[in-house]
C-alpha cells in the first residue's frame, strides 16, 4: 500500500516568494495534519484538517495558510517567505482526527528559502 | 498540553533489549501516552500508544508505571535500523484533534 506522498521533495525559494507543498494521504484516511521541522528540533504543529474541515492550528503566523481537497489531499501555503521558515515540511494523515488515531507521517518536503 | 522528559541519548547493543524512558509527572487522567521515532531523513513513524495498561505490538512494548507518572519503551532485540530518535508524546483523550506535541525526544545509538 503507498504510503503518505508529498511533493516534492526538496525546494529552493527566495526570501518573500510564495510557496505551495503537496501532500496525498493514505488511502481511506480522512484527516490531513501538517508539521514543520527545524533541524536539530521535533516536528511542530502547524494545521490539521479533517473531512475539509480546519481541526486546528499551531502557533504560525498567517502567512502559512493550508486546505483540504474533496478527494483528501491537501496543501499547504507559505507567503512571503522569511530565512527562518527553512525546514523540513512534514505531512502525516490518520483515519480519523481522535487521539486514539496513529499518525503516518510521509518523508516531508525539505524547504530552503535563501 | 503535559510535558515529557527523556534523556537526550542513549546507546545499546545489537540484539540486546533496550529500555527507554520517558517521565511525565503532570499528565491528566485522560492523557494518551504515545511514541514515535523517526530514522535519519525520514518522517516520524508511530510505534505504540496506550492509556493505562501496558500494550504490546511487533514494534515494542509499552509499559506504563501504576501512577502513570512514567513509561518505559521496550524494544526486546534491537537491531541496527532501530537507530533514530524516539519521541514520547501525550495527547489530551476527547480532543478535537489527534495533533501531536514533539520534544526533541531520544537519540539512540545502536552499536554492531
Amino acid at each position: 500500500d503507498a504510503g503518505v506522498t508529498q511533493s516534492p521533495t526538496h525546494l529552493i525559494k527566495t526570501r518573500g516568494q510564495h510557496v505551495t507543498l503537496r501532500c496525498s494521504p493514505i488511502s481511506g484516511h480522512k484527516s490531513v495534519s501538517w508539521y514543520q521541522q527545524v533541524l536539530g528540533q521535533g516536528p511542530q504543529f502547524i494545521f490539521q484538517y479533517y473531512e475539509k474541515e480546519e481541526r486546528g492550528r499551531g502557533n504560525f503566523p498567517d502567512r502559512f495558510s493550508a486546505r483540504q481537497f474533496p478527494n483528501y489531499s491537501s496543501e499547504l501555503n507559505v507567503n512571503a517567505l522569511l530565512l527562518g521558515d527553512s525546514a523540513l515540511y512534514l505531512c502525516a494523515s490518520s483515519f480519523r482526527d481522535r487521539e486514539s488515531s496513529p499518525l503516518h507521517f510521509g518523508n516531508g518536503t525539505r524547504l530552503t528559502v535563501t | 498540553d503535559a510535558k515529557t522528559t527523556q534523556p537526550n541519548s542513549m546507546e545499546s547493543n545489537e540484539e540486546e533489549p533496550v529500555h527507554l524512558p520517558c517521565n511525565h509527572s503532570t499528565i491528566s487522567g485522560t492523557d494518551y501516552i504515545h511514541w514515535y521515532r523517526q530514522l535519519p531523513s525520514q518522517g516520524p513513524e508511530y510505534v505504540i500508544h496506550g492509556l493505562t495498561s501496558n500494550v504490546n505490538n511487533r514494534m515494542a512494548s509499552l509499559a506504563i508505571a501504576e501512577d502513570r507518572k512514567s513509561s518505559t519503551l521496550i524494544l526486546h532485540r534491537a537491531t541496527l535500523r532501530d537507530a533514530a530518535v524516539y519521541y514520547c508524546i501525550l495527547s489530551a483523550y476527547g480532543g478535537a484533534t489527534n495533533k501531536l506535541i514533539f520534544g526533541t525526544g531520544t537519540l539512540l545509538a545502536v552499536q554492531p
